[in-house]
């Protein structure tokens, strides 16, 4: 069964101090890890799809990293705009073979302070 | 393009009653899922379509009943409500067939469900 752990819960930070989620992960071959964000009464957004390990993707001030157990979220110099809920999910092979399948985390609450 | 729209934005109904939530996209997407979300659980996977008159269950399917006779839309019916199906329904969908896997899945703005 696949599992994805996100931490910490909640994060606050200062406006521009830099700092990154994690999103832990345990699949049976991964297919691809994404990460999404949701702003309160909203559906989540997508930001990224990774694949492999080793594999990089930024946009604006996030930065997604991936490593064959967890994936990072580095937020450089937040602004307060930045505040929301980040969600990583994973399919696996297994999932995407007859099914399409994430699994989510429970997410990560980021709030950035003025 | 409107995107993944979903009606109701909120509901209110008594144990027992039926409701159907609606969801449509208007970006010819052949997949199309619908969740839920319960504070702490993340996003629960609840049925989804991989084309017009094909679905399956997901993660947590009872209580549910979906049918997708057009690639636009994919409803969720509940037959008989409960109190443990209070929660925020967001249906999703993606431009990836069977064989692609799914990347990028646009979601609709959620149904708040409330069961008294």
């Amino acid at each position: 069964e696949d599992q994805v752990t996100q931490s910490p819960e909640a994060l606050r930070l200062q406006e521009g101090e830099s700092s990154s989620l994690n999103c832990s992960y345990t699949v049976s071959g991964l297919r691809g890890l994404f990460w999404y964000r949701q702003d309160p009464g909203k559906g989540p957004e997508f930001l990224f799809t990774l694949y492999s390990a080793g594999e990089e993707k930024e946009k604006e001030r996030l930065k997604a990293t991936l490593t064959k157990k967890e994936s990072f979220l580095h937020i450089t110099a937040p602004k307060p705009e930045d505040s929301a809920t980040y969600l990583c999910a994973v399919q696996s092979l297994i999932s995407s073979g007859s099914a399409r399948q994430l699994t989510f985390g429970s997410g990560t609450q980021l709030t950035v302070l003025p | 393009n409107a995107g993944v729209t979903q009606t109701p934005k909120f509901q209110v109904l008594k144990t027992g009653q039926s409701m159907t939530l609606q969801c449509a996209q208007d970006m010819n997407h052949e997949y199309m899922s619908w969740y839920r979300q319960d504070p702490g659980m993340g996003l629960r996977l609840i049925h989804y379509s991989v084309g017009a008159g094909i679905t399956d269950q997901g993660e947590v399917p009872n209580g549910y009943n979906v049918s997708r006779s057009t690639t636009e839309d994919f409803p969720l019916r509940l037959l008989s409500a409960a109190p443990s199906q209070t929660s925020v329904y967001f249906c999703a969908s993606s431009r990836e067939g069977r064989l692609a896997g799914l990347k990028t899945q646009y979601f609709g703005p959620g149904t708040r469900l409330l069961v008294l």
